[in-house]
């Protein structure tokens, strides 16, 4: 299986500052056949199921506020929140689904 | 729009199976992949297994030999069963679609179903 592996655990940010989370994986995800990163970005608060912001990398899911970003290939990504807003306090996972479907460990968002 | 309703918590004894169902609505049911996925009390998400518009499905092999993901199409209707329950069986299952067919990421989802696994 491909181990999906995100850095921090944990971070807090001022409002206003930008977060950045990376998300790694043990094997490529890119797919030949689209040349297309087969990763995706969820934001989970509380008692909710996950929220949908980025898929195939870097493209922002319908609705999705442009200051959620994502960038990278192959084996490295990266999220990006800019200008924080208190409503992005969240648990943040990324997923591959290029070989089966497997989460990273998740990295949780809070207000400095 | 696209709503996935699941069905009530259920709580089960060690060895029991259990049924969650996932009532689809506001798109074709069979044009897409559908997925399980699970959240033990706060830790991550597991993916669980698949199944795709031909009716054809995928397991994590954890679970392999124990879970079986079906529907029926004249309900609209997603199910998983697990057998064998385990304490650690205990979470919240998420049934999901994904955002377009041949993408594997889940655009919507369910409201989540929690199982507890208690003697």
């Amino acid at each position: 299986d491909i181990v999906m592996t995100q850095s921090p655990d944990s971070l807090a940010v001022s409002l206003g500052e930008r977060a950045t989370i990376k998300c790694k994986s043990s094997q490529s995800v890119l797919y030949r056949s689209n040349n297309k990163n087969g990763l995706a970005w969820y934001q989970q608060k509380p008692g909710q199921p996950p929220k949908l912001l980025i898929y195939w990398a870097s493209t922002r899911e319908s609705g999705v506020p442009d200051r959620f970003s994502g960038s990278g290939s192959e084996t490295d990504f990266t999220l990006t929140i800019s200008n924080l807003q208190p409503e992005d306090v969240a648990v943040y996972y990324c997923q591959q689904h290029h070989t089966s479907y497997t989460f990273g460990q998740g990295t949780r968002l809070e207000i400095k | 729009q696209v709503q996935l309703v699941q069905s009530g918590a259920e709580v089960k004894k060690p060895g029991a199976s259990v049924k969650v169902s996932c009532k689809t609505s506001g798109y074709t049911f069979t044009t897409y992949y559908m997925h399980w996925v699970r959240q033990a009390p706060g830790q991550g998400l597991e993916w669980m297994g698949r199944l795709n518009p031909d009716g054809d499905t995928r397991y994590a092999q954890k679970f392999q030999g124990r879970v079986a993901v079906t529907r029926d199409t004249s309900t609209d209707t997603l199910y998983m069963e697990l057998s064998g329950l385990r304490y650690d069986d205990t979470a919240v299952y998420y049934c999901a679609r994904e955002v377009s067919t041949g993408c594997g990421s889940y655009a919507y989802w369910g409201q989540g179903t929690l199982v507890t696994v208690s003697s």
